[in-house]
């Protein structure tokens, strides 16, 4: 069975680009997760849909940061403008369902922001 | 407010030896902790996971345990190989509540041959 695939691997770009992340989970699991991992943290949830739906976006920086699932599979993050504190680690995380199946993690997209 | 901490950045444990990571906790309302391994350049990888029903869960040389009184859960690896030395991070959620982790900040073990 197929693991996440995250893409791309590594971006870097100026602050004040913008930039775009692409996701497609495990075949068949319903819900999707998208974490940010500064350098010496971990991972800290952004957001997470159920289908094509937003269960919850509360740590979204909803400004310059935005993302969707339209048909219930692939999903993007995108940023826009990046700033400094964006450069982390994007991750991409799966699962069955929301209530009780454990999180399975793609390989990450590694962001750095000049 | 960090909900979940790891308070040992590093560990460094000798192979064969019994490797200790340790985390805590803040919110009562969590009923589900996992550990996850995250190797360089890939995402993390589930390990193992406790629910709060329970305080002690097993899976080969890796052992969890809970204490809730103390809100505190800890990894035993025993033995301790080469091939564990990774990042190590503790995780905890509200199951009900839809199942987002809440991460602590990592416990890097390195075991030495």
């Amino acid at each position: 069975e197929a693991g996440v695939a995250q893409s791309p691997r590594y971006k870097i770009i100026e602050k004040r680009q913008s930039v775009a992340f692409w996701c497609n989970p495990i075949s068949g699991h319903a819900t999707l997760y998208w974490y940010q991992q500064i350098l010496g943290q971990g991972p800290k949830l952004l957001i997470q849909f159920q289908n094509n739906g937003v269960v919850d976006d509360s740590q979204l920086p909803k400004d310059r940061f935005s993302a969707e699932r339209l048909k219930g599979v692939d999903s993007t993050l995108k940023i826009q403008p990046a700033k400094l504190e964006d450069s982390a680690v994007y991750l991409c995380a799966s699962s069955i369902d929301r209530l009780t199946d454990t999180q399975y993690f793609g390989p990450g997209t590694r962001l750095t922001v000049l | 407010d960090q909900q979940v901490k790891q308070n040992s950045p590093s560990l460094s444990v000798q192979e064969g030896r019994i490797s200790i990571l340790n985390c805590d906790y803040t919110n009562s309302m969590f009923d589900y902790f996992l550990w996850y391994k995250k190797y360089p350049a890939e995402g993390p990888t589930f390990l193992i996971s406790i629910s709060s029903i329970k305080d002690k869960n097993e899976d080969g040389r890796f052992t969890v345990f809970l204490n809730k009184s103390a809100k505190h859960l800890s990894l035993h690896i025993v033995p301790s190989q080469p091939g564990d030395s990774a990042v190590y991070f503790c995780a905890a959620s509200v199951r009900w509540a839809g199942n987002m982790l809440t991460f602590g900040g990592g416990t890097r073990l390195m075991v030495k041959p």
